[in-house]
C-alpha cells in the first residue's frame, strides 16, 4: 500500500525567511510525484510533477526536488501570498496511473 | 483553455437521500478522476474514468458510483447519504499522454 507522509504539519514563516517542506513516500514502483497548492475552500492547484530521483523543477520562489525516498519543496524568500496548504501526492504501478495517494499536507503561513 | 468545472458548488442534503455531482474536464482531456476530501481523512481517491469506462476504483462502498459520457463529462452519484459523506468532492482531469491531474473547484456537500 502506498504511503505519503508530509512534515511539518504546519509552518509559520516571516516574509523572506526561506524554508523547506518534506514529503516522504513508500510506493511500489513510483510513476510520479506531484506537488499541489490548496487555498481554503478551493481545489488543489498543480505545481510540479517529478518522475525520477535527481529531478528538479522550479517555478518562481518554489523549487521541488526528488530522491528515491522523499521530495522537498523549497520556498525561497516567501511572500504572504504563498500562504496555503501544500499537498504532496504519488502515483504508482500498484494503484494505477491516475489514482493519486495524498499526504495530509503542510499548512504554510507567511507573515508580513 | 478553460479549467475543470464542477456543479453544483454547494449542496445540502438529508440522510437517506441521494445526490449527483457533475464534472466537465479540460477540453481534450479524456481521463476524469474523483476524490473525497475531509478534515479527518484528507484527500482520498474514489474512481477514475477513461473513454466511458471505469479504469480504477478506490476503497469506498458501493453507494458511491460514477459514469462518464462520450464527451468526457462525468457524474458521480452517492445513494443513501450518511452524515459521514459530508465532504468536498473534487474532480480532476488529465490527458491521455500526461499523468498530471488538474483539479476543479470542488462541490461542498453537507449531509444533515
Amino acid at each position: 500500500e502506498d504511503q505519503v507522509t508530509q512534515s511539518p504539519e504546519a509552518l509559520r514563516l516571516q516574509e523572506g525567511e526561506s524554508s523547506s517542506l518534506n514529503c516522504s513516500y513508500t510506493v511500489s514502483g513510483l510513476r510520479g510525484l506531484f506537488w499541489y497548492r490548496q487555498d481554503p475552500g478551493k481545489g488543489p492547484e498543480f505545481l510540479f510533477t517529478l518522475y525520477s530521483a535527481g529531478e528538479e523543477k522550479e517555478k518562481e520562489r518554489l523549487k521541488a526536488t526528488l530522491t528515491k525516498k522523499e521530495s522537498f519543496l523549497h520556498i525561497t524568500a516567501p511572500k504572504p501570498e504563498d500562504s496555503a496548504t501544500y499537498l504532496c501526492a504519488v502515483s504508482s504501478g500498484d494503484t494505477g496511473r491516475r489514482a493519486l495517494t495524498f499526504g495530509s499536507g503542510t499548512r504554510l503561513q507567511v507573515q508580513p | 483553455k478553460a479549467g475543470v468545472t464542477q456543479t453544483p458548488r454547494y449542496l445540502i442534503k438529508t440522510r437517506g437521500q441521494q445526490v449527483t455531482l457533475s464534472c466537465s474536464p479540460i477540453s481534450g482531456h479524456r481521463s476524469v478522476s474523483w476524490y473525497q476530501q475531509t478534515p479527518g481523512q484528507g484527500l482520498q481517491f474514489l474512481f477514475e474514468y477513461f473513454s466511458e469506462t471505469q479504469r480504477n476504483k478506490g476503497n469506498f462502498p458501493g453507494r458511491f458510483s460514477g459514469r462518464q459520457f462520450s464527451n468526457s463529462r462525468s457524474e458521480m452519484n452517492v445513494s443513501t447519504l450518511e452524515l459521514g459523506d459530508s465532504a468536498l468532492y473534487l474532480c480532476a482531469s488529465s490527458s491521455g499522454a500526461k499523468e498530471t491531474q488538474y483539479f476543479g473547484p470542488g462541490t461542498r456537500l453537507l449531509v444533515l
